[in-house]
């Protein structure tokens, strides 16, 4: 019964790439979250998705970042065009229901903008 | 303050002693969870105590909820070195259907010294 997985663990970028970080859900799970965590601080939420429904964004910065969560395959948070303040752990977390959720966690990636 | 904030920031115990963590939080909730991080992996879920429930165990593990004074706390018994992490409350506000995000404190890092 492998956990949410998150890949890659690690992922260096220089300023104005573009960063793609991918997670697996746990199986049967189809809510998906994403989290930022800066140094120093705790988690913030950045959007919950469904199978190829985006239900809350609102964590999410307006401008260089999307995610998606096909019908098939992992959940991808893009981030276009990125920068030093990027530079963060992004955590995928999984749900099989949407409300009253335990949310199980992946191991995270770690993204540096150099 | 923010919603899940932690109580003490830090901790540093000897092993064996008790450690206890609070978490303080502004609005409604559905339910509270507590997670643990080690450092540089990712969150692990320790356990979940909903706004109807007053006290939950699990293991070495004792959470407390007073919705009156919107407040938490994880009571770690018997402490051994391997407890030795960064302890997150999150909170699943009773938004009316809205986002199914968790809020997260800063956490509190605790250190156990053997």
């Amino acid at each position: 019964n492998a956990g949410v997985m998150q890949n890659p663990r690690h992922l260096v970028r220089r300023r104005g790439q573009e960063a793609r970080l991918r997670c697996s859900p746990m199986k049967g799970h189809s809510h998906v979250y994403w989290y930022r965590q800066l140094p120093e601080e705790g988690l913030k939420f950045m959007v919950y998705l469904q199978k190829e429904n985006i239900i809350d964004e609102s964590g999410m910065p307006k401008e260089r970042f999307s995610a998606e969560f096909p019908k098939e395959g992992p959940s991808i948070l893009r981030i276009q065009q990125v920068v030093r303040g990027d530079s963060a752990a992004y955590f995928c977390a999984s749900s099989i229901t949407g409300y009253y959720n335990e949310q199980f966690f992946g191991p995270g990636t770690r993204l540096t903008v150099l | 303050s923010q919603q899940g904030e932690e109580d003490p920031q830090a901790l540093s115990i000897q092993e064996g002693e008790n450690a206890t963590m609070n978490c303080s939080y502004k609005t409604s909730i559905n339910n509270l969870q507590w997670y643990r991080q080690n450092s540089g992996r990712g969150l692990v879920h320790l356990i979940l105590i909903r706004s109807n429930e007053r006290e939950k165990h699990s293991g070495r593990l004792r959470v407390t909820l007073d919705t009156s004074k919107k407040s938490s706390s994880l009571l770690i018994t018997a402490s051994r070195a391997a407890d030795t992490a960064s302890y997150f409350c999150a909170t699943d506000a009773d938004s009316g259907g809205g986002a199914d995000g968790l809020t997260f404190g800063k956490g509190t890092h605790l250190i156990i010294q053997p």
